[in-house]
């Protein structure tokens, strides 16, 4: 089993969808959580950042950690075209330079 | 204010042989990490380096090297090439001593290709 485990899509959605994006993990050592957002040809960039289990917010994303279920979630709401692109989900067990695990990516499509 | 540079930015290589790819970091960083991306998979860690030294490695084979220079740039170098290092190679960078996952930040990478 993998440390981390997230469904490669595709997902394809009609804009102003609400998106549902999510990882779960075996290793309960995980304390940090993110979500980056990866467009074609181009490196990660860090969309969400969360310390253990809880919310946050920051405009039309929100994310979810569940830790007692070992599963994190991404919403992103009212979907643009521009959202399109591979979503990865991130953990680690401890902050500073902790090397990230990495999910395999979600490949999300927002059709105009 | 220049982000994380790599290059070159598409390399083909021959199964045998060996390569060298570079990373400057962000301005003000001083940590490097090497991540290799598989097509549609994840990125997996490779190493680190902070004071010119290999801090951390993940599973990876010998075969994988770096080096760290005094302007904190750095190199990741793969010898005897294997079809299967076929990959995104990418480079993120961090300040040690404050480096929170979301100071972390991502170079748009090297792609290889070994045929």
């Amino acid at each position: 089993q993998k440390e981390v485990e997230q469904d490669p899509g595709p997902l394809s959605v009609p804009e102003g969808a609400i998106v549902s994006l999510n990882c779960t993990y075996s290793n309960s050592a995980f304390q940090y959580f993110m979500w980056y957002r990866q467009y074609s040809r181009k490196g990660p960039e860090l969309l969400m950042y969360t310390y253990s289990s809880g919310n946050k917010e920051d405009g039309r994303f929100t994310a979810q950690v569940d830790k007692s279920s070992k599963y994190i979630s991404l919403f992103i709401r009212d979907s643009q075209p521009s959202d399109s692109a591979t979503y990865l989900c991130a953990m680690s067990r401890n902050s500073g330079n902790t090397p990230l695990v990495f999910g395999k990516g979600t490949r999300l499509s927002v059709i105009a | 204010d220049a982000g994380v540079t790599q290059s070159p930015t598409h390399l083909i290589k021959t199964r045998g042989q060996q390569v060298t790819l570079r990373c400057s970091p962000k301005s003000g960083h001083d940590t490097v990490s090497w991540y290799q991306q598989a097509l549609g998979q994840g990125p997996q860690f490779i190493f680190q380096y902070y004071e010119e030294e290999e801090r951390q490695r993940g599973n990876f084979p010998d075969r994988f090297s770096g080096h760290q220079f005094p302007n904190y740039s750095s190199e990741l170098n793969v010898n005897a090439l294997l079809l299967g290092d076929s990959a995104l190679y990418l480079c993120a960078s961090s300040f040690f001593r404050t480096g929170g996952h979301d100071g972390y930040t991502f170079g748009s990478g090297t792609r290889l290709t070994v045929v």
